[in-house]
């Protein structure tokens, strides 16, 4: 059962602005960064976003993350079709002392 | 470029034991925590497991401990993860991942294997 809560799904034509959310608690988002993966079909996940908001190099700049108290979101600008695919939020938990995961958004390109 | 390699996947039966391996390639070994995530086929991930650097800071998921190990050889280059009293819920792709620092806590997991299937069932 995971403890991060995400938006079942979101979708948009190409070039449009997609947002999707992960809503914690105060021991996990609310104390802690928030990381983003994005996983393709059929592939393993692949770090998008670290630290609430900074991009790994080679993640394009279209995608943008941000936090504010317990709660995060992930935002896709000017949507492609290879970003069709799952997003997890994750957050360390300092009362279970592990690692959450989200739930998972996933989002269809139409 | 890093390169982590699963195997020790498996059909076993309930209440039984499997070891899964890691090799690791393309970076420092010993410079960083390592963990495994797994994965039910058509559903979310869930972190399994983290071990440092130097096997000095463990930490496991409660619907894993004490019955699943994570372990690390250094000189090898090898991560792995002891899985004793399988059950069927166990049932999943292993992925095993690296972080990005020394330690396992904050767990930003930045490279990941392509997983070993591990079924429980008899």
């Amino acid at each position: 059962q995971s403890v991060l809560t995400q938006s079942p799904a979101a979708s948009g034509t190409p070039g449009q602005r997609v947002t999707m959310s992960c809503s914690g608690s105060s021991s996990n988002i609310g104390s802690n960064s928030v990381n983003w993966y994005q996983q393709l079909p059929g592939t393993a996940p692949k770090l998008l976003i670290y630290s609430n908001s900074q991009r790994p190099s080679g993640v394009p700049d279209r995608f943008s993350g941000s936090r504010s108290g317990t709660s995060a979101s992930l935002a896709i600008s000017g949507l492609q079709s290879e970003d069709e695919a799952d997003y997890y939020c994750a957050a360390w938990d300092d009362s279970l002392n592990g690692l959450v995961f989200g739930t998972g958004t996933k989002v269809t390109v139409l | 470029e890093v390169q982590l390699v699963e195997s020790g996947g498996g059909l076993v039966q309930p209440g039984r034991s499997l070891r899964l391996s890691c090799a690791a390639s393309g970076f420092t070994f010993d410079d960083y925590a390592m963990h495994w995530v797994r994965q039910v086929p058509g559903k979310g991930l869930e972190w399994v497991s983290g071990i440092s650097w130097n096997s000095g800071s463990i930490g496991s998921a409660d619907s894993v401990k004490g019955r699943f190990t994570i372990s690390r050889d250094n000189a090898k280059n090898s991560l792995y993860l002891q899985m004793n009293s399988l059950r069927a819920e166990d049932t999943a792709l292993y992925y095993c991942v690296k972080g990005e620092t020394v330690v396992v806590v904050g767990a930003t997991l930045t490279n990941w294997g392509q997983g070993t299937l591990v079924t429980v069932s008899s």
